[in-house]
């Protein structure tokens, strides 16, 4: 079974980190480019992150550049998220997805819910 | 960044009535590749977004075919002929020809 699922999310401090990670599994991984979307009610979808499948090439959407890092480990079949200095706008339900076709993002986890407040 | 605008935002719809929903983008979504890189999800409540077509009218496996994806340039259109209860829910344009890769405001289609 064709699966992606997410964990790590939390309710955490603005200011604080938290790392997200996500499992695949039944499809070729290491041949897939991976991406990190977030869902929101007030931002709606948004594309965050994306990485190449030998994770030599990154690409940050403005609002999270320098503050988060998407990477991966193809012999876990994981990708991952790391992110600092977390805003409350941050909060949202956050999605992994594999990207096969310039955004034709075919297979989505079922997210992981990150809440940022004090 | 491009901006993906909508329209209409809500779509009240009988069953078994035709709908169609526009998606319009700030800027040209055709690639010098010659592909244009535009597709449609479907999203229902509690579950996440699946896609139904990509390159504007490649149909996904088991998306009926009373769905159908046209356009070209900044004019893009999902059109359902005729509507299913299965198939309220909100609807995404999505572009990924430009970074960052942006989206639409979604469409609800709700059955009246």
């Amino acid at each position: 079974e064709v699966k992606l699922v997410e964990s790590g999310g939390d309710v955490v401090q603005p200011g604080g980190s938290l790392r997200l990670s996500c499992a695949a599994s039944g499809f070729a991984f290491s041949a897939s480019w991976m991406a990190w979307l977030r869902q929101s009610p007030g931002r709606g979808l948004e594309c965050l992150a994306t990485l190449n499948p030998d994770g030599s090439a990154t690409g940050y959407v403005d609002s999270v550049k320098g503050r988060f890092t998407i990477s991966r480990d193809n012999a876990k079949n994981s990708v991952f998220l790391q992110m600092v200095s977390l805003r409350a706008d941050d909060t949202a339900l956050y999605y992994c997805v594999r990207d096969p076709d310039w955004g034709a993002f075919d297979i989505w986890g079922q997210g992981t819910m990150v809440t940022v407040s004090s | 960044d491009v901006v993906m605008t909508q329209s209409p935002l809500s779509l009240p719809v009988t069953l078994g009535q035709p709908a169609s929903i526009s998606c319009r983008s700030s800027q040209s979504l055709a690639y010098k590749d010659g592909n244009t890189y535009l597709t449609w999800f479907h999203q229902r409540p509690g579950q996440s977004p699946r896609r139904l077509f990509y390159r504007v009218s490649k149909r996904d496996s088991g998306v009926p075919d009373r769905f159908s994806g046209s356009g070209s340039d900044t004019d893009f259109t999902l059109t359902i002929n005729r509507v299913e209860a299965e198939d309220a829910g909100i609807y995404y344009c999505m572009q990924g020809t430009h970074w960052p890769r942006t989206f639409g405001q979604g469409t609800k289609l709700e059955i009246k």
